[in-house]
């Protein structure tokens, strides 16, 4: 069974940087059938999708945020990881991430969250 | 891009049939067969309902489906239960390559 989990600072201090790792375990990263994806959830608010990343490299982000986010794909330590520049206020939320269908980009593997407080 | 529109709220009593739609645009629902919905019970992390707008995953209840017509997708739960009382999203990928999620939708069982 597939699992993920986030980890990673729970508070970050405004204009610094937010970097959180996944690790994936019960199934290799390096699968030509899947995405990595990172959605976060603001406290009381809904889902947005931060981005996603293949094992070969390629990335597609959130065109609201694409400015100031990177994910990156270890196969080497079957992680990956998000990182987030400036972050203010409005960043604070709680951190997913999970895994896509290749196909049809669905995500059917979550880990279960990480909740990031951006304050001084 | 804009998040994908639901309603804030739906009710229904044990037993019933509920519906959510999820209205996008011709660049993201309208366009592609990649409808996403997602159950999220407070504290959890989301759970996949259904994909490719009437997919069902193994081990999710054919209480459970999906349809779309035009730029609007919907989610329908018939034979309501307590346990079904939670958050739910839509997704769909968009014409920019990148996937949107909808507003979110609080299901209140009776």
């Amino acid at each position: 069974q597939l699992q993920l989990q986030e980890s990673g600072p729970g508070l970050v201090k405004p204009s610094e940087t937010l970097s959180l790792t996944c690790t994936v375990s019960g199934g290799s990263i390096n699968t030509n059938n899947n995405n990595w994806a990172w959605i976060r959830q603001p406290p009381g608010k809904g889902l947005e999708w931060i981005g996603c990343a293949y094992s070969s490299g390629s990335t597609y982000y959130n065109p609201s945020l694409k400015s100031r986010v990177t994910i990156s794909v270890d196969t080497s330590k079957n992680q990956f990881s998000l990182k987030l520049i400036s972050v203010t206020a409005a960043d604070t939320a709680v951190y997913f991430c999970a895994r896509g269908d290749l196909r049809s980009g669905h995500l059917d593997y979550w880990g279960q969250g990480t909740l990031v407080t951006v304050s001084s | 891009q804009s998040a994908l529109t639901q309603p804030a709220s739906v009710s229904g009593s044990p037993g019933q049939s509920i519906t959510i739609s999820c209205t996008g645009t011709s660049s993201d629902v309208g366009g592609y067969d990649h409808v996403c919905w997602y159950q999220q019970h407070p504290g959890k992390a989301p759970k996949l309902l259904i994909y490719d707008v009437t997919k069902r995953p193994s081990g999710i209840s054919n209480r459970f489906s999906g349809s779309k017509s035009g730029n609007t997708a919907s989610l329908t739960i018939s034979g309501l239960q307590g346990e079904d009382e939670a958050d739910y999203y839509c997704s769909s990928y968009t014409s920019s390559n990148t996937w949107v999620f909808g507003g979110g939708t609080k299901l209140n069982v009776l």
